[in-house]
């Protein structure tokens, strides 16, 4: 079974600084998807960032960008000049590629506070 | 609003009492998922629609829950003869084939 780990249950970081959440995950597929989610309080959760396992090159969306290791299972997300919008829950999470069941596995999360 | 859409967002039942919760995906979308997030954890999987079949569920969803998709439009998930461990935030997602999924906000159930 696929599993999802996110070792840091909090963090905080300073406006306009940059932090690194970390996520490992288990699985014996070869082909899959790794995404980062963001919850902000009483919101809808929203994709973040999504990642290819085929593709070598690290994803990257406007202040946030991911470090795939895919030896390691290793998938970690930077947000760089951290707003104070940025303060949520963030939930790595996995499917396999396929075009039938397309459920996602998340990790248990880590809550961003920006300090100002 | 084109997004995913739940009714109610919140609900306080008493246990031993039968809930319903709505979710009504985007339009062009035939693939939905029902999750559950309990407090301090990530969301877990609960079932998963093609258009109108229910092609898989979770062992988390005992025989007393049941979801349906008809017309492959709108969905229900009904918990019958609540119990306090049923608390939660219920979601729902929808995606077309291949395409990220979008999340409504949630249905948080509290039984008391």
């Amino acid at each position: 079974a696929q599993t999802v780990t996110q070792s840091q249950p909090e963090m905080s970081v300073q406006e306009a600084e940059t932090v690194t959440l970390s996520c490992t995950y288990d699985t014996s597929e070869s082909d899959y998807y790794l995404f980062w989610y963001k919850q902000p309080p009483s919101r809808q959760m929203i994709l973040v960032i999504r990642q290819e396992a085929y593709k070598q090159q690290n994803a990257t969306e406007n202040r946030f960008s991911v470090n795939f290791q895919k030896a390691a299972k290793s998938f970690s997300l930077k947000i760089s000049d951290s707003q104070l919008g940025d303060a949520a829950m963030y939930f790595c999470a996995y499917r396999i590629s396929n075009f039938g069941n397309e459920k996602l596995t998340f990790g248990t999360g880590t809550r961003l506070t920006i300090i100002p | 609003d084109t997004g995913v859409s739940q009714d109610p967002r919140h609900k306080i039942t008493k246990r031993g009492q039968n809930v319903t919760f709505r979710c009504d995906p985007i339009s062009e979308h035939n693939r939905l998922y029902w999750y559950r997030q309990t407090l301090g954890q990530g969301p877990e999987f609960l079932t998963y629609f093609q258009n109108e079949a229910q092609l898989e569920k979770s062992r988390l969803l005992s025989d007393r829950f049941s979801a349906e998709r008809p017309k492959g439009s709108f969905s229900t998930l009904e918990i019958q003869r609540t119990e306090q461990g049923d608390s939660a935030m219920y979601l729902c997602a929808s995606a077309a084939r291949g395409t990220e999924a979008f999340f409504g906000q949630g249905t948080r159930l509290t039984v008391v």
